[in-house]
């Protein structure tokens, strides 16, 4: 499975969109694009997941560049509960080993 | 429904003590999946279940024994721990290991204390 490279933390005030971004620069055309969050001592919960489309769902829209190398979550109005780690994930066929990277702790305000 | 229950919720233990965590869900999931996870780190995979037979073991001592006895249920008995693997403990499953794209569903996940 590709790897891919998150930054550490990011910001948002809330009520504005949080725009989460993702890297996956060697990533296969089979491979998909996984997110995942976690709230602290919560586990994983699934957001979205895409191939090269983008996808909208009630939680969130992923958003795939034409090249597939890179991608962005949007949260469109994000909330104080939006604060927690973001996981940005690729798998493949078979790719039943989800491997988590560092995440980006995303921090909502007030 | 895509719960995954997990008990206990919090177990504390002592080295020479054996205990045992339960996950369990009704989705019709044939994979199941256990994780650990360290403070401030991503959780780390540790096993795989597909059709209740062991499908991975990603080098784990073998004082964390894993077992299946149905499709809807997933143990993982503990025995003779050593302070560093007090970790959170999570379990998931998804529909199959085969196919193409696979969501996985977390529970809570079980927080141990190994004394």
């Amino acid at each position: 499975d590709a790897k891919t490279t998150q930054p550490p933390s990011m910001d948002c005030a809330e009520g504005r969109a949080a725009n989460l971004p993702c890297n996956h620069s060697t990533i296969s055309g089979n491979e998909y694009v996984y997110w995942y969050r976690q709230i602290h001592s919560q586990g994983p919960q699934y957001i979205i997941h895409g191939l090269k489309n983008n996808e909208t769902n009630e939680m969130a829209s992923l958003i795939i560049t034409e090249d597939r190398k890179s991608s962005t979550l949007i949260l469109p109005h994000a909330t104080l509960r939006d604060t927690a780690v973001y996981y940005c994930i690729v798998r493949g066929t078979g790719g039943f080993k989800t491997i988590f990277g560092a995440g980006t702790r995303l921090f909502v305000k007030a | 429904d895509t719960e995954v229950t997990q008990t206990p919720k919090h177990l504390v233990m002592g080295m020479t003590n054996k205990k045992s965590l339960k996950c369990e869900q009704h989705m019709g999931h044939r994979a199941m999946y256990w994780y650990k996870q360290k403070a401030k780190k991503p959780p780390e995979l540790m096993f795989v279940y597909s059709y209740e037979k062991l499908s991975i073991n990603e080098s784990v001592p073998s004082r964390f024994s894993p077992e299946c006895p149905n499709s809807s249920l997933l143990n993982l008995h503990l025995h003779a721990l050593q302070p560093e693997d007090s970790a959170l403990y999570l379990c998931a499953s998804s529909q199959d290991l085969n196919r193409n794209q696979e969501t996985q569903y977390f529970g809570p996940g079980t927080r141990l204390l190994v004394l």
